[in-house]
């Protein structure tokens, strides 16, 4: 079965744009996470979605926000781009939420801001 | 607050000996433990889970509650076991995110 897809591969965006990720998680997943991952942070927990609601949210400025749409797709946005946005961003997918359950990670979108 | 340490960035040692790379973590009640590897130009992908108590790829890891360790090891390592790898904690009830260790870069010299 197809993995976690995350869309586009690569963007360049200049400071002061916006941005949206696109992520269709495992068939049959309801549970889509998003994680930033830099050289300097690590991975660091953006938000969480089950069945169209936030579940979780990290902590990151407002500027960053999400959604989950029906079939399970989440969108990640970013506004107000800054030059620290810098990173690639993971998706992250699973069946449930709670005990046990693991994630597939996407493939992720390398996002540079200049 | 949830805290995940891998105190070694860097880790090398020789084909067929012996690696364990190191996790520590701080949480105040039961966490749920993993380990994730990444390739080289591959996705994250998880490696072990504490409660399946199972054995990937030759690695095991412990949960030792008292220590608050899940070191992962493995007693004898090849040349595909470089790879980034990640210790990652999950609550087992409230927020359902993962919260990543810094990662251990291991190299397995031939």
């Amino acid at each position: 079965k197809a993995g976690v897809t995350q869309t586009p591969r690569y963007l360049i965006k200049t400071r002061g744009q916006q941005v949206t990720l696109s992520c269709s998680p495992i068939s049959g997943h309801r549970s889509v996470s998003w994680y930033q991952q830099t050289p300097g942070q690590g991975l660091q927990f953006l938000f969480e979605y089950f069945s169209e609601t936030q579940r979780n949210k990290g902590n990151f400025p407002g500027r960053f926000s999400g959604r989950q749409f029906s079939n399970s797709r989440s969108e990640m946005n970013v506004s107000t781009l800054e030059l620290g946005d810098s990173a690639l961003y993971l998706c992250a997918s699973s069946l449930l939420v709670g005990m046990g359950t693991g994630y597939t990670f996407g493939s992720g979108t390398r996002l540079t801001v200049v | 607050a949830q805290r995940v340490t891998q105190p070694e960035k860097l880790l090398s040692v020789f084909k067929g000996a012996p690696v364990e790379l190191k996790c520590n973590y701080s949480y105040s009640g039961s966490p749920e433990l993993f380990w994730y590897v990444q390739y080289s130009r591959q996705r994250l992908q998880l490696l072990l889970r504490h409660i399946s108590r199972e054995s990937i790829k030759g690695f095991t890891a412990d949960l030792n509650k008292g220590e608050t360790s899940f070191h992962l090891k493995k007693p004898f390592a090849q040349e595909e076991d470089s790879a980034m790898y990640y210790c990652a904690l999950k609550e087992i009830q409230g927020a359902q995110k993962l919260v990543f260790g810094q990662g251990t870069r291991l190299t397995i010299n031939p």
